[in-house]
């Protein structure tokens, strides 16, 4: 049972429009959801995070939007450049025990074509 | 600042022979470890995670084991490996008081 879900797999986007990546959760115990970066053979990097208690939280290019109600959240990019093609992995976590593990979605993979 | 090293970064081993990987962090103390697996198609799935010095958390049954010898040091080691070992294996760490995870650089295990 995937907890954390990814439906699209892959989102193309010309270079300056918006890119717009979604995820859904069905653990209600989850507060504290993150989204990485991966390129090949590389490992994943931390971009942006958000707390249950916000419904919004903006870093640059990066604003990440959580819909607790509907179990929803979504990372826009913009403007997207050709820079940010790479697999987005969205993760989510309990931070009310000590191990803090993370449940991941199994990603998409963003195009972003110049 | 803090650094994560996995090493190596790529392994190409017969089946049925052992396995060891090792994941080492610097410029934290106390941090939460991780071992994961990318396979195709499926994400990144949490093999083993880590509280502390010799304490060890499984979260899927396989014939992989971790171990946690050091603060700083993490292990995943198999005695036999298999064909489905195959995979992309990153190591993460997290502060004591959560807040996200950290990755390494990865290591790729190609079983034959």
């Amino acid at each position: 049972d995937q907890q954390v879900k990814q439906n699209s797999p892959s989102l193309s986007v010309q270079e300056g429009r918006i890119s717009i990546l979604n995820c859904d959760y069905t653990n209600s115990m989850f507060d504290y959801f993150l989204w990485y970066k991966k390129y090949p053979a590389e490992g994943p990097t931390f971009l942006i995070s958000i707390s249950s208690i916000k419904d919004k939280n903006e870093d640059g290019r990066f604003t990440v939007f959580l819909n607790k109600s509907a179990k929803h959240l979504s990372l826009h990019i913009v403007p997207s450049q050709p820079g940010d093609s790479a697999v987005y992995f969205c993760a989510a976590c309990y931070s009310g025990g000590s191990n803090y593990k993370l449940t991941f979605g199994k990603g998409t993979l963003l195009t972003v074509n110049p | 600042s803090q650094t994560i090293h996995q090493w190596p970064a790529t392994l190409v081993q017969p089946v049925g022979s052992p396995l060891s990987l090792e994941c080492t962090v610097e410029g934290t103390s106390n941090p939460n470890l991780y071992w994961y697996r990318q396979a195709a198609g499926r994400g990144l799935q949490l093999l083993f995670y880590s509280v502390g010095i010799g304490q060890i958390s499984s979260e899927v049954p396989q014939n992989l084991s971790a171990s946690r010898p050091q603060d700083r040091q993490f292990i995943l080691s198999s005695k036999k490996l298999l064909l489905s070992d195959s995979g992309f294996y990153l190591c993460a760490w997290s502060p004591v008081l959560g807040g996200g995870q950290y990755f390494g650089p990865g290591t790729r295990l190609t079983v034959t």
